[in-house]
């Protein structure tokens, strides 16, 4: 069965800082890649995916997540971070046909000023 | 265009009480799903259902059941509330055709404690 590992469960950065956000998944098979955002309060909002095609995907407020399929991996990245950017963020993988996701624990991302 | 919606936002149940968790779409969608989040732990699949009259089992389903009589509408009957049932609860749609993968919205979310 699939899973996926968030590395962190913590991440404090100071604001302006570079982000990595860890996301490694199990199953080599066709997949497809997300990364959601919670805020706090609220209900999760779809941040970017990988479907296919371009390996480096990126959010409009300026996330950005590459798929390496030889490494099982899709790291999240911004290079600098702003105090709005506070929030839980959950890596989700699902086998391509299957139209169910499988979240990672989350990683809590703190911005300090 | 309301997306997901979930009534109630907050509830405290007593141990073998049973309760219903509301969910409702207005996006046409033909998949839905039910989630716990529990701190720490991610979300995990409760149920889900691929349209209506058609649902099946997730990853955690014990000690709840669903319904899917509409399109729209999805509800999450708990049944003798236990503790461990203390979590919160997400709402989600999404529309599949073919094999083509669509984003899974998300509702705002029932906070229940089980006391």
């Amino acid at each position: 069965a699939q899973s996926v590992t968030q590395l962190d469960s913590q991440v404090p950065v100071f604001e302006e800082a570079p982000v990595e956000l860890r996301c490694n998944y199990s199953s080599s098979v066709s997949v497809y890649l997300f990364w959601y955002v919670q805020y706090p309060n609220q209900g999760l909002q779809l941040l970017l995916k990988y479907l296919s095609g371009s390996t480096l995907v990126e959010s409009i407020n300026g996330f950005e997540a590459e798929f390496n399929k030889s490494q099982t991996s899709f790291h999240l990245r911004k290079p600098s971070v702003h105090i709005s950017d506070t929030a839980e963020y959950f890596c989700a993988v699902s086998d391509r046909g299957a139209q169910k996701l499988v979240f990672g624990q989350g990683t809590r991302l703190t911005i300090n000023p | 265009n309301a997306g997901v919606t979930q009534t109630p936002k907050f509830r405290i149940l007593k141990i073998g009480q049973s309760m219903t968790l509301q969910c409702t779409q207005d996006m046409n969608h033909n998949y839905m799903y039910w989630y716990r989040q529990d701190p720490g732990m991610g979300l995990k699949l409760i149920y889900y259902s691929v349209g209506a009259g058609i649902t099946d089992k997730g990853e955690v389903p014990n000690g709840y059941n669903v319904s899917r009589s509409t399109t729209e509408d999805f509800p999450l009957r708990l049944e003798l509330a236990a503790p461990s049932q203390t979590s919160v609860y997400f709402c989600a749609s999404s529309y599949r055709a073919g094999e083509w993968f669509n984003e899974q919205f998300f509702g705002p979310g029932t906070r229940l404690t089980v006391l």
